[in-house]
């Protein structure tokens, strides 16, 4: 199994308040994503990473913001948490640029904004 | 623009019994590759099979094999002998070239296998 983390795995805030989640490998993966599940939306892409300190915007990328100073950290900052922003939230690596190279997922991380 | 569709929200099927799972893609590049995840209850995703736009022969990985019609733009996932643990949420998606390093993901399609 790829070597990824994501912590917390579950976290309850209010709305309004700061909250951030980490991923954490230890594949030396150059492609960091992350994504949120929704029930009949599938997987949508926040944001993913490329490199340290490269970063590009997914299909869902409002109210959140990502930040990757080392290889294997990739957080994401939701900088006020909304009610709908409650989701199951996914980190993935991917290495190589070739569309041969699939995503490794990590365990997930559920969070509510009540 | 890159598009997946999965156009079966639920399926059952029989224990011991084959399925076919679709998945249709929309991309003008030349170059993509199309994969296949499970979601078990537990809520993991894994991957299971991919597949290149130039290969020529369907992927296998045992009982996992993909259909892959490249004219139809179509990749079904077809399981054979289903086993009661291949009960979960099945996702499809897609990367291309031309969409630098993003993967599509499609809606899913939920599996549950009878006894």
């Amino acid at each position: 199994d790829a070597g990824i983390t994501q912590s917390p795995r579950h976290k309850v805030t209010e709305t309004g308040t700061p909250v951030t989640l980490r991923c954490h490998q230890t594949e030396n993966h150059r492609y960091m994503y992350w994504y949120r599940q929704d029930p009949g939306h599938g997987l949508r892409l926040i944001h993913y990473s490329y490199g340290v300190k490269d970063t590009d915007k997914g299909e869902v990328s409002d109210g959140y913001s990502v930040s990757r100073s080392k290889t294997e950290d990739f957080l994401l900052t939701l900088e006020s948490a909304t009610s709908s922003q409650t989701s199951v939230y996914f980190c993935a690596i991917s290495d190589g640029t070739s569309v041969t190279y699939e995503q490794y997922f990590g365990p997930g991380t559920r969070l509510t904004v009540t | 623009a890159q598009k997946i569709t999965q156009t079966q929200p639920g399926m059952f099927v029989q224990e011991k019994e084959a399925v076919t799972l679709d998945c249709t893609y929309d991309t003008s590049d030349q170059s993509y590759g199309l994969f296949w995840y499970k979601q078990p209850s537990s809520g993991e995703m894994i991957f299971l099979i991919y597949q290149g736009s130039y290969d020529e022969q369907n992927a296998t990985e045992g009982r996992y094999s993909l259909n892959f019609q490249k004219a139809r733009k179509s990749a079904n996932l077809v399981i054979s002998a289903s086993q009661l643990g291949d009960s979960a949420m099945y996702f499809c998606a897609m990367r291309a070239t031309n969409t630098g390093n993003q993967f599509y993901f499609g809606t899913g399609t939920s599996l549950t296998v009878i006894p």
